[in-house]
């Protein structure tokens, strides 16, 4: 079946980085865009960023643009996220998340569990 | 940006009650680019409509979605015990793509 599994959480100081991956199986990886989408503890969800099914086109939130960069490895079937100059404010729950088609403007049919970012000193 | 406000923040009902959440953008969202999704505690969220009125894979049909331009409506027909959580809106038609702030449908 269709599964998207993240891994590379953890805790980090102000400034430091942290790369997260989403190993996705059961469907054709190189077809669909992928996203990343986090929710900070006790709020709602947040778009973070988006690449297009062959890694061409890439969206960032005005939260995140600079620091935080998506990327995928269609050969690997794996999506990327390389969160550099982190603040207490990316502490979060990332979701990978998967479009329902290409490009960005479809909805967000399967969602990963979730890997958790605690920025903290 | 578009802005999407929920109402009401919380919703408390009885299970077989129907429970009408609502989602008002701050600018007209093309009716193909607005979805629904639930989330329950210590889950990922869920699809549930996309296109603002059809429903995902294994969707029960108790919930349908609707609207058009800036207001659009979730609508839970019969509200089972596992329907209590957190319902957010979304607009993927224009870029940054937003959520609401979500909904919390709770028993009464």
């Amino acid at each position: 079946q269709v599964q998207l599994v993240e891994s590379g959480g953890g805790v980090v100081q102000p400034g430091g980085s942290l790369r997260l991956s989403c190993a996705a199986s059961g469907f054709t990886f190189s077809d669909y865009g992928m996203h990343w989408v986090r929710q900070a503890p006790g709020r709602g969800l947040e778009w973070v960023t988006f690449i297009r099914f062959d890694g061409g086109n890439k969206y960032y939130a005005a939260s995140v643009r600079g620091r935080l960069t998506i990327s995928r490895d269609n050969s690997k079937n794996t999506l990327y996220l390389q969160m550099n100059s982190l603040r207490r404010e990316d502490t979060a729950v990332y979701y990978c998340v998967k479009a329902d088609g290409g490009y960005l403007y479809y909805d967000m049919d399967v969602w990963g569990k979730g890997t958790t970012v605690t920025v903290s000193s | 940006e578009t802005v999407l406000t929920q109402s009401p923040g919380t919703l408390s009902l009885s299970p077989g009650e129907r429970a009408t959440l609502s989602c008002r953008a701050s600018q007209s969202v093309g009716s193909s680019y607005f979805a629904w999704y639930q989330q329950k505690p210590g889950q990922a969220p869920r699809l549930l409509i996309y296109g603002s009125s059809n429903r995902a894979t294994g969707i029960p049909d108790r919930f349908s979605g609707s609207g058009s331009g800036t207001d659009f409506t979730l609508t839970i027909s019969r509200l089972e015990p596992e329907d209590f959580a957190v319902y957010y809106c979304q607009q993927y038609g224009s870029s940054p793509i937003t959520f609401g702030p979500g909904t919390k449908v709770d028993i009464k």
